[in-house]
């Protein structure tokens, strides 16, 4: 069954620095999707994306984070100067259509340590 | 907005007993209902689901119906395992103003004896 990959694993970045994380979403899948989880809390949304462009963001996705699909295959995070409260684990998801009963696939997830 | 709320854990449970998860949500429309589970160290696996009301979702022995009189979706199981450990997220999918986004209850962990 195809799935959503997510790499790294495991990211430990010094606190000001930016990072990148990637994601492969599902290869025919149209709809992608960012996701974040504290250690021990809910898994919230961040930022879903289609048709090249951001269709909603939430209140956690400031200034300091993007996203971008730079080829056929790729989604990317990136935040650009990173704070200790952005270690979480960073979940990529995807699917296939735009609409509610499409349950979206998941990425393992890399967890983002900040020092 | 769109919420969903479910019971705190932790639920710890003998091997082969009945388990109840419960999780009631808040939204306009009809929304698709979910649950998620999550094994140590690992990303979200959908477990089952349910799109309209009166719907079952059932996987590996779990199920949960869709009730939209009283705004739930309990997960139930008859008889866990111990490799049910781990932790349970009620979820459900609705159109917001910019599309469709899943919503996640704050998960129960579940600890299952031998």
């Amino acid at each position: 069954e195809p799935e959503v990959t997510q790499t790294p694993s495991h990211q430990v970045t010094q606190m000001g620095q930016e990072v990148i994380l990637r994601c492969v979403p599902i290869s025919n899948h149209l709809y992608f999707y960012w996701y974040r989880q504290i250690l021990g809390q809910k898994v919230e949304f961040l930022v879903s994306f289609y048709n090249n462009e951001i269709s909603e963001k939430s209140e956690i996705f400031d200034d300091q984070f993007s996203v971008e699909r730079p080829d056929g295959s790729n989604f990317t995070l990136k935040i650009r100067s990173t704070k200790l409260e952005d270690s979480a684990m960073y979940f990529c998801a995807s699917t296939s259509g735009g609409t509610s009963n499409q349950p979206q696939h998941f990425g393992d997830g890399t967890r983002l340590s900040i020092l | 907005g769109n919420s969903v709320t479910q019971m705190e854990g932790p639920v710890t449970l003998s091997e082969e007993a009945f388990l109840t998860i419960n999780c009631t949500y808040t939204a306009t429309g009809y929304p698709s209902l979910f649950w998620y589970v999550q094994y140590p160290g690992e990303g979200l696996q959908l477990l089952l689901k349910a799109t309209k009301a009166d719907d079952k979702g059932s996987n590996k022995g779990f199920e949960a119906t869709y009730r939209k009189e009283t705004t739930s979706f309990h997960l139930e199981k008859g008889s866990v395992q111990v490799s049910d450990s781990a932790v349970y997220f009620c979820a459900l999918s609705g159109r917001n103003t910019g599309g469709f986004k899943t919503i996640f209850g704050a998960g129960t962990r579940l600890f299952v004896k031998a």
